[in-house]
């Protein structure tokens, strides 16, 4: 399966400050996927990355809250934006490995807002 | 929307029992449907999955069962072992789109010796 490398893995941050978070996967991927988990809850799908595009938001997340670069087929970043106690979670990319819908994730960025 | 329910939410059972984990699903364009196990603190890792062309499958301890007509996809852990402990995610793929993977609320699975 690929190898993905995602940083930072924890961080902690201030109210109304921005975070970005890194995604770098070993092999040439199509898409790839942020998602984020908030404590003790499941995984929710916040955009696709798709090279030489817009990402591709789900209902209730937004560009300016949550921008995303996607410069090269095996490279993503998220930006956590004006970032609130409510945005401590758990971020995670993902990835299609292989021709049949195989998805391996990242390690993870654990932010806090304080 | 399309959704995923997974039941039970907490399941507790003794080491070498059998554990058996349920997941619904709404989408009937879902053709994709992978079990991720999480431990405490690390990422999900996908354990089994399995296409809508199939009915069961089965790796060593673990099997996944598919009824597309009932939409319901089943985890089935045999001879369960502490290290089993954590929580377990069903998935659906969205649609034919690909990429997109709708999950479940999770399973807490404790594995008692």
């Amino acid at each position: 399966s690929a190898v993905i490398s995602q940083k930072p893995s924890r961080d902690i941050c201030q109210r109304g400050t921005s975070l970005t978070i890194q995604c770098q996967v070993d092999s040439q991927v199509t898409m790839m996927f942020w998602y984020r988990q908030q404590p003790g809850q499941s995984l929710t799908l916040i955009a696709t990355a798709n090279q030489g595009s817009e990402a591709t938001y789900e209902s209730g997340f937004v560009i300016d809250k949550f921008p995303i670069s996607r410069p090269n087929l095996t490279f993503s970043t998220l930006t956590v934006s004006n970032m609130s106690p409510e945005d401590s979670s758990i971020y995670l990319c993902s990835v299609e490995w292989g021709a049949w819908y195989g998805y391996t994730f990242g390690s993870g960025t654990r932010l806090t807002v304080v | 929307g399309e959704n995923v329910e997974q039941h039970p939410s907490t399941l507790s059972v003794q080491e070498g029992d059998s554990a058996v984990i349920k997941c619904t699903y709404s989408d009937s364009a879902s053709n994709y449907f992978p079990w991720y196990k999480q431990e405490l603190g690390k990422r999900p890792q996908l354990i089994i999955d399995i296409r809508s062309n199939v009915g069961e499958k089965k790796d060593q301890r673990i099997a996944v069962t598919l009824n597309k007509t009932a939409k319901h996809f089943s985890l089935h852990i045999t001879e369960t072992q502490p290290e089993d402990s954590a929580v377990y995610f069903c998935a659906a793929s969205r649609g034919g789109s690909q990429g997109n993977l709708i999950f479940g609320k999770g399973t807490k699975l404790s594995v008692k010796p």
